[in-house]
């Protein structure tokens, strides 16, 4: 059974810190991991990510992908409040059908 | 700015009811996606379809879950009879050749 984990569940950081989120998992047929925001409603995409060490980058969101070691992570510099919000990390698989297993997500709140 | 829209946005309902979903997806989009989000289970795929054609409804109770794509330009995902158990939050998603946008999700609210 494919298996999403992010780590930590919560974090709590001031405005200007930086933090790195991870997710690791476990898939067959691996075809992309992604990232998404999800405030108060529907989450909204950050990256695709489907070649290792390439970073993709965002202004102060970067994320990389290791697929020898089956982990990603998601960093966010100089924080800021507008950051508080559940990032959820996903995870594509291919062969025939295309399943899709989302991670329970990081909780970030940026306090001022 | 194209949008995923879904209709309704809130629904509450008596078990035993019929409850159907509506989504718009972005026009041009070729993949369709449905998710239900519950505090206790997270974000689950339901069903997919690609060019219209439903490609993996794993995910979804068969017995009481239906989804179907008409047209381009709608997909629907039902429930009969619905259950309190099926309390969630319904989000659906679009892309090229991936859920990669979400619709703003209809609350379904079961007693």
């Amino acid at each position: 059974e494919d298996k999403v984990v992010q780590s930590p569940l919560s974090l709590v950081v001031h405005e200007g810190d930086t933090v790195t989120l991870n997710c690791s998992y476990e898939v067959t047929n691996f075809r992309s991991l992604l990232w998404y925001k999800q405030e108060k409603k529907a989450p909204t995409f950050l990256f695709m990510l489907t070649s290792s060490g390439i970073e993709k980058k965002s202004g102060r969101l970067s994320s990389i992908l290791d697929k020898k070691e089956l982990f990603s992570i998601l960093n966010i510099t100089a924080t800021q409040t507008g950051d508080s919000a559940v990032y959820l990390c996903a995870v594509e698989a291919s062969g025939g059908y295309q399943k899709v297993t989302f991670g329970t997500g990081t909780k970030l709140q940026v306090i001022p | 700015d194209a949008r995923v829209t879904q209709t309704p946005r809130h629904k509450v309902t008596e078990m035993g009811q019929e409850v159907t979903m509506r989504c718009q997806p972005i026009l041009g989009h070729n993949t369709v996606f449905w998710y239900r989000q519950t505090m206790m289970q997270g974000l689950e795929l339901l069903a997919y379809f690609r060019n219209r054609a439903p490609l993996d409804d794993s995910g979804m109770p068969k017995d009481r879950f239906s989804a179907e794509m008409p047209d381009a330009t709608l997909a629907t995902l039902k429930i009969q009879p619905s259950e309190p158990r099926d309390s969630a939050v319904y989000f659906c998603a679009s892309g090229l050749d991936r859920g990669k946008y979400f619709g703003p999700g209809t609350r379904l609210t079961v007693t």
